[in-house]
């Protein structure tokens, strides 16, 4: 079972480069979302997506852009990189916002 | 804003130990509350997920209670092994306009020795 696939697994970046971090599932699930984890302050909501043709702003969303064109992918676009985004960005899905949540293996991302 | 404070920070045990892991939540509106593990360098496993109905879930050698009332869910692992070596972690589930949001621990970072 594939669950949450993330790409890359590792980037670096220059500043001011834009990317766009992979999330697709395979398990049909409406809600999906996008996290960041850094050191001391834990895993950060940063944008989400009730179903395809939906999303909204987490806790920390400046800097970043999401589309939901598909159930299965929930891709997280840098418009222009910052060292301050260096972090490390985690997908998830879920059923739907209040059931069990499944996680990608994350993707680590250098701004230098 | 819902606050969700793991207690302790790490912990050391020998192999074969019971233990309890402590999750504690400001805003007792959560809805559901799941526990987590991490290994170093990697994603977010799903352990157990305790909904709103419930009192406890149990699995394998893993058991978690959630008490709304007091504002807390503790996790339970018996007999721990090498294995069971990882940072833990709890986050609540919200409902109502905060609807989806996971609001995440610190984290236990949980060391068993052989």
């Amino acid at each position: 079972n594939a669950g949450v696939t993330q790409t890359p697994k590792f980037q670096v970046l220059k500043t001011g480069q834009s990317m766009t971090l992979q999330c697709a599932q395979d398990m049909n699930h409406e809600y999906m979302s996008w996290y960041r984890q850094d050191p001391g302050m834990g895993l950060r909501l940063i944008h989400y997506s009730v179903g395809a043709g939906i999303t909204d702003q987490g806790e920390v969303p400046n800097g970043y852009n999401v589309s939901r064109s598909t159930t299965e992918d929930f891709p997280l676009r840098l418009l222009s990189a910052a060292p301050s985004q260096t972090s490390v960005y985690f997908c998830a899905s879920s059923y739907s916002g209040v059931t069990e949540a499944f996680f990608g293996q994350g993707t680590r991302l250098t701004v230098v | 804003k819902q606050e969700v404070t793991q207690i302790p920070a790490a912990l050391s045990v020998p192999e074969g130990e019971n233990l309890v892991l402590n999750c504690s939540f400001t805003d007792s509106a959560i809805y559901n509350l799941q526990w987590f593990r991490q290994d170093p360098g990697k994603g977010l496993t799903s352990l157990l997920l305790i909904q709103s109905s419930q009192r406890e879930q149990t699995s394998g050698r893993l058991n978690a209670s959630l008490d709304k009332s007091s504002g807390r869910s503790t996790l339970y692992i018996a007999a721990s092994q090498p294995g069971d070596s990882a940072t833990y972690l709890c986050a609540g589930h919200a409902g109502g306009t905060s609807y989806g949001k996971l609001t995440f621990g610190q984290g236990t970072i949980l060391t068993v020795h052989p």
